[in-house]
């Protein structure tokens, strides 16, 4: 069956710009989490979604949102882009939201502030 | 939160079973542990979780501590394809998020 899959794979941003990336989970799997990697920090807990609704977010300013639709795609989106916002940005989705559901991660949205 | 500590580096010759330890001394009685690698440039591959049993698949084992504060994930046979950072994780209290540890970088050597 098809992964998770990530678009776009590659982005480049001026400072200052907004950017979206899309998400989509697998087939059946209704709870998407994402995440920032970073050299300096990590992985990083940015938000989560079930059914459409926000159920956790991460310690990032508010310029970092996204949204889960009812198909369970989901978008991340950054306004007021900051050179420090390069980073590899990870999708994971989930069957269930729970302690037994492992996640299935994406290869990944890698972003360029320049 | 369930904080998680790992060795930043380990070696291993390939065929020799890998050791991978975990110290998770924080984690509460309904926390799973979970294991991720992650090779270059890759998403991280889930690998196995546990609560309190060991646990074993096709990929790896998992020995955790009878009081819980440790685990060991233990790959079998190493082979070249299992160099990777390998991730213990926890997860935050009372939430579903995954908190990441700084990894160890296993290499396994030919």
């Amino acid at each position: 069956k098809a992964g998770v899959t990530q678009t776009p794979r590659y982005l480049i941003k001026t400072r200052g710009q907004q950017v979206t990336l899309s998400c989509s989970p697998i087939s059946g799997h209704r709870s998407v989490s994402w995440y920032q990697q970073t050299p300096g920090q990590g992985l990083q807990f940015l938000f989560e979604y079930f059914s459409e609704t926000q159920r956790n977010k991460g310690n990032f300013p508010g310029r970092f949102s996204g949204r889960q639709f009812s198909n369970s795609r989901s978008e991340m989106n950054v306004s007021t882009l900051e050179l420090g916002d390069s980073a590899l940005y990870l999708c994971a989705s989930s069957f269930g939201q729970g302690y037994n559901y492992g996640y299935t991660f994406g290869s990944g949205t890698r972003l360029t502030v320049v | 939160d369930a904080k998680t500590t790992q060795p930043p580096s380990m070696d291993c010759a390939e065929g020799r079973a890998a050791n991978l330890p975990c110290n998770h001394s924080t984690i509460s009685g309904n926390e799973y542990v979970y294991w991720y690698r992650q090779i270059h440039s890759q998403g991280p591959q889930y690998i196995i979780h546990g609560l309190k049993n060991n646990e074993t698949n096709e990929m790896a084992s998992l020995i955790i501590t009878e009081d819980r504060k440790s685990s060991t994930l233990i790959l079998p046979h190493a082979t070249l394809r299992d160099t990777a950072v390998y991730y213990c994780i926890g997860q935050a209290s009372g939430t579903y998020k995954y908190i990441f540890g700084t990894g160890t970088r296993l290499k396994v050597l030919a």
